[in-house]
């Protein structure tokens, strides 16, 4: 099974308003993660990445934050806006040297 | 700096033919995946090579999956015969060469979307 999922499959949310997209993982071991964003038809965009030593990392419009206590990470988005609709994943690196294992995605609808 | 280039985009084909995709990473990167993305699911690796070897090729079915990547640039990834569940997105990435064991950043490539009738 996948050792990396996402809570909820949809999230609709209007232009401007904060989004919130959560994943918990599964692997204790885990010691990077990264946020991808995914439109129709692309190849998964990086979005923002953190390591296990830190709990907080901000982007550009993007936050992440990590509670390695509970497994969780959270892709926070500020002003949303209708070009960030898209399915967004979390990935995490279970190992050092090894592949990234993708959850299942949130697909994110923003409505103007 | 040029992307991940992957060919072709699109391919039809009917079950039990045979299909090859083709991946080109981004110059100086010695990582290369090949990711397989069903219509609703999170991309899942098939294969991870670095340079010329392979590192991990644990969830490639090979019995009808095969992917070799010769001069430790470009790579290809075959299916024969193919099957119905084998429609998918076939996603290559690259990343730095894992020299301090860390994986980073993957860059993908569009993909080459696959249906099998």
């Amino acid at each position: 099974g996948e050792s990396v999922g996402l809570h909820l499959p949809t999230l609709s949310v209007q232009e401007g308003d904060n989004s919130i997209i959560n994943c918990a993982y599964s692997n204790s071991a885990s010691d990077y993660f990264i946020w991808y964003k995914q439109e129709s038809g692309k190849g998964p965009q990086f979005i923002i990445d953190i390591r296990s030593n830190m709990d907080k990392r901000q982007g550009q419009r993007v936050t992440v934050l990590l509670n390695k206590t509970v497994k969780h990470l959270s892709l926070q988005i500020a002003a949303t806006q209708p070009g960030d609709s898209a399915v967004y994943f979390c990935a995490e690196n279970p190992q050092a040297g090894t592949a990234l294992i993708f959850g299942k995605g949130t697909t994110l609808s923003v409505s103007s | 700096e040029a992307g991940v280039a992957q060919s072709p985009r699109y391919k039809i084909i009917e079950k039990r033919q045979s299909v090859a995709f083709w991946c080109n990473p981004i110059s100086g990167h010695a990582t290369l995946y090949w990711y397989q993305q069903i219509l609703g699911q999170g991309p899942k690796l098939l294969i991870q090579f670095q340079n010329n070897g392979v590192v991990d090729d644990s969830q490639l079915p090979k019995d009808r999956f095969s992917a070799e990547r010769l001069k430790g640039v470009d790579s290809t990834l075959k299916i024969q015969p193919a099957k119905l569940e084998d429609s998918a997105v076939y996603l290559c990435a690259s990343s730095v060469i894992a020299g301090t064991g860390d994986t980073g950043e993957l860059f993908f490539g569009e993909g080459s979307r696959l249906t099998v009738l």
